[in-house]
């Protein structure tokens, strides 16, 4: 079965300081992997996904991810924090396009000043 | 486009009492979803339609009930609250299930059952 696991449910990072959000997932196939980020009190959002076309996938807002099959995973980065990245991040998969989409359990970024 | 709009944003209910929760989308997306989101547990799939007339269970359906009479309307039902179905639910629609659809949420609605 599809999963997905975030690791650490919350990060905090200083201002300007790279952003490393991890998650890693299980399948027997490529899987289709998103980030979806939610900021306080809205819905969900797309940030990013993977669609086999290219193992580093960039995003809105400055973000990007890898996919590293060897590694099962899928982390999310950005170069340098800002303010307004402060939120909560969920790492999704989809392994067949049947399936429905597993959330993680989300990360939620925190911005030192 | 309005998106995926809901309603109500925050309702307060009795134990016992029953509401419907409305979501309506003008992406003209063939699925609609319905989540709930409580601390620390992600997203969780409640029913799911792949078009007007057809429903299935997600993985936490018990409690809920759903219809789908239009392509833009998903609306959920709760016919006896419990204080277990406390949460903040998520009403999403996507344009299909080729595999890298992107899924649209709406705002969201908090619900709290005492």
């Amino acid at each position: 079965a599809q999963s997905v696991t975030q690791l650490g449910s919350h990060v905090s990072v200083s201002e300007g300081a790279l952003v490393l959000l991890r998650c890693n997932y299980s399948s027997s196939v490529p899987p289709y992997l998103f980030w979806y980020v939610q900021y306080p009190n809205q819905g969900l959002q797309l940030l990013l996904k993977y669609t086999s076309a290219a193992t580093l996938v960039k995003g809105i807002n400055g973000f990007e991810a890898e996919f590293k099959k060897s590694e099962t995973s899928f982390h999310l980065t950005k170069p340098s924090a800002h303010m307004s990245d402060a939120a909560e991040y969920f790492c999704a998969v989809r392994v067949n396009r049947d399936d429905k989409i597993i959330f993680g359990k989300g990360t939620r970024l925190h911005i030192l000043p | 486009n309005a998106g995926v709009t809901q309603t109500p944003k925050f309702r307060i209910l009795k134990i016992g009492q029953s509401m419907t929760l409305q979501c309506t989308q003008d992406m003209n997306h063939n699925y609609m979803y319905w989540y709930r989101q409580d601390p620390g547990m992600g997203l969780k799939l409640i029913y799911y339609s792949v078009g007007a007339g057809i429903t299935d269970k997600g993985e936490v359906p018990n409690g809920y009930n759903v219809s789908r009479s239009t392509t833009e309307d998903f609306p959920l039902r709760l016919e006896l609250a419990a204080p277990s179905q406390t949460s903040v639910y998520f009403c999403a629609s996507s344009s299909g299930t080729g595999g890298q659809e992107t899924q649209y949420f709406g705002p969201g609605t908090r619900l709290l059952v005492l």
